[in-house]
């Protein structure tokens, strides 16, 4: 069935550099990928939604200098984390609709998050 | 303005016993969807039902209902018979008709189920 593969499902990285996060879609064409940050005991927030070819659409809030999200293909969209900070340490989670009909009850498809730590 | 309210923070029974995770919800939209997941602590979300706003009926699955009432803006989930498994947090999500499935979050409800 359709799936989103998140990649890495954790990292851990150094107060400054770039955390580079991958969503593939897999048996199908995400043409919209949903971007969220979840705090710990909080629930989900969504950031940006991206779209194949275009400029990504942030929330208000969000620094889109910081979490730069690309889009090019139907099949991946990135978000990195440029000059991290502790306090970007989070959980990040897209999210892909699909609109075939085999997904109709479960139109969306989650990635399996990536838990970001900056020290 | 839309938004998914629920209630219940925190909810810990003992197993077997039945528990109710209520939601309710505002939009000014006629079709809409609402959805249920759970995320147990290893942090994926997993998808228990999606609801269409012009289906009333209630679901049952296993041990798992959901009970739809449009009159008062609701659609509570219920666990019979719960399990240690069953331990999570679930979280009520509301999509309108023209977003593309984009989701308004509930706060999510913690369930701890004690053997």
């Amino acid at each position: 069935g359709a799936v989103v593969s998140q990649h890495p499902s954790w990292v851990i990285c150094k107060s400054g550099t770039s955390v580079k996060i991958e969503c593939r879609s897999l048996d199908f064409q995400a043409t919209t990928m949903f971007w969220y940050r979840q705090f710990p005991k909080q629930s989900l927030m969504l950031m940006a939604t991206s779209n194949e070819g275009s400029k990504a659409t942030y929330e208000q809030g969000v620094e889109k200098d910081k979490f730069l999200i690309n889009h090019a293909s139907l099949t991946l969209s990135t978000l990195t984390v440029t000059s991290a900070h502790p306090e970007d340490s989070s959980f990040y989670i897209c999210s892909a609709p699909n609109r075939d009909r085999s997904s109709y009850n479960s139109p969306l498809h989650f990635g399996n998050g990536t838990r970001l730590t900056v020290t | 303005a839309q938004k998914v309210t629920q209630a219940q923070t925190e909810i810990s029974v003992v197993e077997k016993e039945d528990v109710t995770l209520d939601c309710v919800y505002e939009t000014r939209d006629t079709t809409y969807y609402l959805f249920w997941y759970k995320q147990p602590p290893s942090g994926e979300l997993v998808f228990l039902i999606r609801r269409n706003s012009f289906d009333e009926q209630n679901e049952i699955s296993g041990r798992y209902s959901w009970n739809f009432q449009k009159s008062t803006s609701s659609f509570n989930f219920t666990i019979t018979a719960s399990q240690v498994v069953d331990s999570a947090v679930y979280f009520c999500a509301l999509s309108e008709l023209d977003s593309n499935y984009q989701l308004i979050w509930g706060a999510g409800t913690k369930l701890i189920i004690k053997p």
